[in-house]
């Protein structure tokens, strides 16, 4: 059975500083998803991640993948207030199931 | 360009009614279709997805479920609703012989059964 597991599931920081959300996944993925989820709204794309070593970045976020390890993280550089947000991780076995983790809710503080 | 509808946006229903949530897209063919359900301040749960035409896969046997009569036509059904099947229910797909694209979203129903 293919598990996500996302931690920290909780994260309060200050602004300026960096942190990184961990994405461990059970069994071998063909994609793997980073999304933004605002209160109230639906999910917002952020990178896909197709093979070992990919690294992509936007703006203050940076997601990589290790596919050996059945290993992504998200890096927040300098956070600032405008990224608290729930991020998922998810993992998309191609013409299978997407299955997401449990979120990370991320709390930036000025 | 690829678009998803889903509605209605908002939804209440009393306990034991019916349940119709449509979700449809444009621009894209044969693409794989989701749905998710999300509780209050939790993580989406996978209900059922389908690969194709009339193919359909559950993933939690509950009193829900989903057909796809058309190509970019899902739609999620309920013929007695529970208290717990109050939720954001979320209608996603992609298309996965394109490579490097992720799995796009729609607006999300948020149903309250009372």
């Amino acid at each position: 059975e293919l598990k996500v597991e996302q931690n920290p599931l909780f994260l309060s920081m200050q602004e300026g500083k960096n942190y990184t959300i961990y994405c461990n996944y059970s069994t071998t993925s063909d994609r793997l998803y980073w999304y933004r989820q605002d209160p109230g709204k639906s999910l917002e794309s952020l990178f896909v991640l197709l093979s070992n070593g990919a690294v992509k970045q936007e703006g203050r976020l940076m997601a990589s993948l290790d596919t050996k390890a059945r290993l992504s993280t998200l890096h927040i550089t300098a956070a600032v207030h405008d990224l608290s947000a729930t991020y998922f991780c998810a993992v998309d076995i191609i013409n299978d199931k997407i299955i997401f983790g449990k979120g990370t809710r991320l709390h930036i503080l000025p | 360009s690829q678009t998803i509808h889903q509605w209605p946006a908002t939804l209440v229903q009393p306990v034991g009614s019916p349940l119709s949530l449509e979700c449809t897209v444009e621009g894209t063919s044969n693409p794989n279709l989701y749905w998710y359900r999300q509780a209050a301040g939790r993580g989406l749960q996978l209900l059922f997805y389908s690969v194709g035409i009339g193919q359909i896969s559950s993933e939690v046997p509950q009193n829900l479920s989903a057909s796809r009569p058309q190509d970019r036509q899902f739609i999620l059904s309920s013929k007695k609703l529970l208290l717990s099947d109050s939720g954001f229910y979320l209608c996603a797909w992609s298309v996965p012989n394109i490579p490097n694209t992720e799995a796009f979203f729609g607006q999300g129903t948020r149903l309250t059964v009372v």
